[in-house]
């Protein structure tokens, strides 16, 4: 079964721009939960999207948002990029229940200038 | 207080040698324990799951549930360098809830 997939898996973008990472959960995986990790502060929980509609939302900014198809495909947006933007951000998914493990994908690392 | 709390280490012990790492979490009601390595510049893996007290092993490796104390614990029997990671303990408190992850304590198998 394939594993967690995210594209791009590099990007260089400067400051004020946007920004849109994609990932693809493992087949049967309905929720996907995106993470922004740097070296200071960690694995930080962004949001978590299931069956389309987002579930749980973590501690950042509006200019973070994402999204969840039917296919439960993900996309997450970052709009007017700041230095502290750059981190790797990785999107992990699981079935739906708690007991499920989540799986992560390679992640996108992201350097803002 | 921070829901799930590990030991940032980093954590030095040598080869063949046994490593224990430490998770505490606030959640009482927290149903579900994981535990995932992590190299420099790559992405978690799982290496262990836990629901139930008691210990759970899996080859060298063996998770320890204490629901009671609120406390989980992985041990590394037979540490290798290739355990050299930053190893991250995950709480799930029930379903619909996102997961929880402690900081990471970075361990380092020296030869």
């Amino acid at each position: 079964k394939a594993g967690v997939t995210q594209t791009p898996r590099y990007l260089i973008k400067t400051r004020g721009q946007q920004v849109t990472l994609s990932c693809s959960p493992i087949s049967g995986h309905r929720s996907v939960s995106w993470y922004q990790q740097t070296p200071g502060q960690g694995l930080q929980f962004l949001f978590e999207y299931f069956s389309e509609t987002q579930r749980n939302k973590g501690n950042f900014p509006g200019r973070f948002s994402g999204r969840q198809f039917s296919n439960s495909r993900s996309e997450m947006n970052v709009s007017t990029l700041e230095l502290g933007d750059s981190a790797l951000y990785l999107c992990a998914s699981r079935r739906q229940g708690a007991a499920d493990t989540q799986y992560f994908g390679p992640g996108t690392r992201l350097t803002v200038l | 207080q921070k829901e799930v709390e590990q030991n940032s280490g980093p954590l030095s012990v040598p080869e063949g040698a046994i490593a224990s790492l430490n998770c505490t979490y606030s959640d009482r009601v927290s149903q579900s324990f994981f535990w995932y390595r992590q190299y420099s510049g790559k992405s978690p893996e799982l290496i262990m799951s836990i629901y139930s007290n008691g210990d759970k092993e899996d080859g060298r490796f063996t998770a320890q549930l204490n629901k009671a104390s609120q406390y989980v614990s992985l041990l590394i029997r037979d540490s290798q360098p290739s355990d050299s990671a930053t190893y991250l303990c995950a709480v799930n408190p029930n379903t619909g809830n996102q997961f929880y992850f402690g900081t990471g304590t970075s361990l380092t198998v020296i030869p």
